[in-house]
């Protein structure tokens, strides 16, 4: 089973944020916060990942709570583009499988 | 983009042929792993591995097999397809060293009439 939780879908008008949530509640403390966007039937894509800190990248923030049980991805200027299912996934970056669960299918709006 | 190509891209099979897919990486990783995708149940682990000549099985591996006789290829075998492995094949690769995760290739999409 799926290690995360995310809501089904989301929409988003474009220029604005899309903040996408996320629940990981059994998280270990050597697992990553891992995010990935699959854009129509393409692979998914990688976005971003972390540990315990925030980060930024061209594409996204992520903000994960002190406690790590939860986390926010955060596109700060939504594009249509940026219209995908997107992937919460909880790793520990050694080479174990990517569980995937539902993800938020997210659709950005003019 | 990484270097990871899936071929053929599409298929079109029958009932009870054996099928072979194809996952070949330029990137030196040394896991390689088999997804599949369907309506309604998201992306499911079929096999993985983690070296030459070590795999394991995932979640839906019943159907399928694998062989890794080089790292750069990873092959995914259907000794007889059946309607149900009619779906949409992804590989991926990754390495611990990594800070960007697995890279997935752009997927096969295998219809079993």
């Amino acid at each position: 089973d799926a290690k995360t939780t995310q809501p089904p879908s989301m929409d988003c008008a474009e220029g604005r944020a899309a903040n996408l949530p996320c629940n990981h509640s059994t998280i270990s403390g050597n697992e990553y916060v891992y995010w990935y966007r699959q854009i129509h039937s393409q692979g998914p894509q990688y976005i971003i990942h972390g540990l315990k800190n925030n980060e930024t990248n061209e594409m996204a923030s992520l903000i994960i709570t002190e406690d790590r049980k939860s986390s926010t991805l955060i596109l700060p200027h939504a594009t249509l583009r940026d219209t995908a299912v997107y992937y919460c996934i909880v790793n520990d970056n050694a080479g174990n499988m990517l569980t995937f669960g539902g993800g938020t299918r997210l659709m950005v709006k003019p | 983009d990484a270097g990871i190509t899936q071929s053929p891209r599409h298929k079109v099979t029958e009932t009870g042929t054996p099928v072979t897919l194809r996952c070949h990486q330029t990137e030196n990783h040394r896991y390689m792993y088999w997804y599949r995708q369907d309506p309604g149940h998201g992306l499911r682990l079929i096999h993985y591995s983690y070296g030459v000549k070590d795999t394991d099985k995932g979640e839906v591996s019943d159907g399928y097999s694998v062989s890794r006789s080089k790292t750069e290829d990873f092959l995914l075998t259907l000794e007889s397809a059946t309607s149900s492995q009619t779906s949409v094949y992804f590989c991926a690769i990754s390495d611990h060293r990594d800070r960007e995760g697995a890279f997935f290739g752009q997927g096969t999409r295998l219809t079993v009439v």
